[in-house]
């Protein structure tokens, strides 16, 4: 079985400073990984993906994640935070098989003035 | 490209009523999701459809819920006698098999059971 383990559940940070999100992951078979963001009262949103190639992706608002194989992770980073990514962020892992994505608990990143 | 749509946004019923939730995913899309979402947790999987087949069902899915893809476009998602432990956000997500296994989330459906 798959799992995802997000070990911040909440992440305060001044606006500008940098960011890093972590996530864990087991799977016995081959790995995709996503990065969503739901903002409140919203669904998800694809942040960014790795599903094979370069392990360092990137995301069009400045984030980036990198794939560590041999320290199973795949934690989220953004040099310089702002307001608006204040919002709920979740690691998740694809089950080839199942198709169903398996999804951490979440980490809440709050950016302060 | 509209993205996913679901209705309601939001139901409030009573315990033992029976509820259920539409989504109607982005066109063409082949694959369509469902996803149970509980305060302060991460998305869990229920089912999921290819076209209208009814591949893979999560043990989350009890017998009081059943879904249905009856032409291979938009789904049902309904829940028979509703328990208080029902209330959640249930999200729908669609995906082409083409686009390298993404799936694209609609804004869900806010259950409260009274």
């Amino acid at each position: 079985a798959q799992s995802v383990t997000q070990l911040d559940s909440q992440v305060p940070v001044f606006e500008e400073a940098p960011v890093e999100l972590r996530c864990n992951y087991s799977s016995s078979v081959s790995v995709y990984l996503f990065w969503y963001v739901q903002y409140p009262n919203q669904g998800l949103q694809l942040l960014l993906k790795y599903l094979s190639g370069s392990t360092l992706v990137e995301s069009i608002n400045g984030f980036e994640a990198e794939f560590n194989k041999s320290q199973t992770s795949f934690h989220l980073r953004k040099p310089s935070v702002h307001i608006s990514d204040t919002a709920e962020y979740f690691c998740a892992v694809l089950d080839t098989g199942r198709r169903a994505l398996t999804f951490g608990s979440g980490t809440r990143l709050q950016v302060q003035p | 490209d509209t993205g996913v749509s679901q209705d309601p946004r939001h139901k409030i019923t009573k315990r033992g009523q029976n509820v259920t939730f539409r989504c109607d995913p982005i066109s063409e899309h082949n694959r369509l999701y469902w996803y149970r979402q509980t305060l302060g947790q991460g998305p869990e999987f229920l089912t999921y459809f290819q076209n209208e087949a009814q591949l893979e069902k999560s043990r989350l899915l009890s017998d009081r819920f059943s879904a249905e893809r009856p032409k291979g476009s938009f789904s049902t998602l309904e829940i028979q006698r509703t328990e208080q432990g029902d209330s959640a956000m249930y999200l729908c997500a669609s995906s082409l098999v083409a686009q390298q296994e993404t799936q694209y989330f609609g804004p869900g459906t806010r259950l409260l059971v009274l």
